[in-house]
C-alpha cells in the first residue's frame, strides 16, 4: 500500500531543545494528521489540518499543511520529557476511499 | 470525546489456536479499521468496514477475516494463529466528516 515518507526516523535531543519533522508524499493529499504513540498505547491525535497552507498550534506544537498539498511539517518548541514518543502523520488521499496514508514514524528520544 | 476500546491489552496464544480481538467504538461511527503495527514497518491495513456486515480488505488480510455483525463493535479473527502474527494489533474507528481515525490502546499479541 501508499505511505508517505516521513523524517527523520528517529531523534536524540536535549530538553528544552526544538524538534521538527516532516512527510512528504508524490500524491496530493485533502487532509493531514499527526498523532503521538506513547510506549505500549494506540495513536493519539495531535492535530489535524485540511486546507493548503493551513498552520495549525496545539500548545507547544505546530504542524502545517503544505502549500503543494504534498507535505506537511510538525514542530514541537522547547521539549519536555513527556514529548518522548513515536509520531506519526497521516493524509488522506481525494480517492482515498475514507482511509488513510500513514507514515512511518519519528521517534523522539529527550535527554534530561 | 470520542472512545474506542479493545477487548485485551496483552494476549499470549499457542500456534494454531483460533484468536478472536475485539474492538468497540462508542460514537456510531460508521467506519472501522484493523492495523498491525511492527518495528520498522509502521501501521499496516489489515482490513476495515464501512457498515454493518461490510468488509474491505486493506494491504494484509492474508491470514485475517473480520465480522461487523453491529455498528459498535468490530472484531479480527486468527483462524489458526501462527508465531509471524505476533504483533502490536490497533482497531480505529473514522469520524467521516472530519478524515479522522480514533485509535484503541492496541493489543499486543504473541503467539508461541
Amino acid at each position: 500500500g501508499q505511505q508517505l515518507n516521513q523524517s527523520p526516523q528517529s531523534m536524540f535531543i536535549q530538553e528544552g531543545e526544538d524538534v521538527s519533522m516532516n512527510c512528504t508524499s508524490s500524491s496530493i493529499f485533502n487532509t493531514w494528521l499527526w498523532y503521538k504513540q506513547d510506549p505500549g498505547e494506540g495513536p493519539v491525535l495531535l492535530i489535524a489540518l485540511y486546507k493548503a497552507g493551513e498552520l495549525t498550534s496545539n500548545g507547544r506544537l505546530t504542524a502545517q499543511f503544505g502549500i503543494t498539498r504534498k507535505d506537511s511539517f510538525l514542530n514541537i518548541s522547547a521539549s519536555i520529557p513527556s514529548d518522548v514518543g513515536i509520531y506519526f502523520c497521516a493524509g488522506q488521499i481525494p480517492q482515498g476511499a475514507q482511509k488513510l496514508v500513514f507514515g512511518q514514524g519519528t521517534r523522539l528520544t529527550i535527554n534530561p | 470525546d470520542v472512545k474506542v476500546t479493545q477487548s485485551s491489552r496483552y494476549l499470549v496464544k499457542r500456534t494454531g489456536e483460533k484468536v478472536f480481538l475485539e474492538c468497540v467504538q462508542d460514537m456510531d461511527h460508521e467506519n472501522m479499521f484493523w492495523y498491525r503495527q511492527d518495528p520498522g514497518l509502521g501501521l499496516r491495513l489489515i482490513y476495515f468496514s464501512y457498515d454493518v456486515k461490510m468488509k474491505e480488505k486493506g494491504d494484509i488480510p492474508e491470514g485475517y477475516s473480520v465480522s461487523r455483525e453491529k455498528k459498535e463493535r468490530f472484531s479480527l479473527i486468527l483462524e489458526s494463529a501462527s508465531t509471524n502474527q505476533t504483533s502490536m494489533y490497533l482497531c480505529a474507528s473514522m469520524v467521516l466528516a472530519k478524515n479522522i481515525q480514533y485509535f484503541g490502546a492496541g493489543t499486543r499479541l504473541s503467539v508461541l
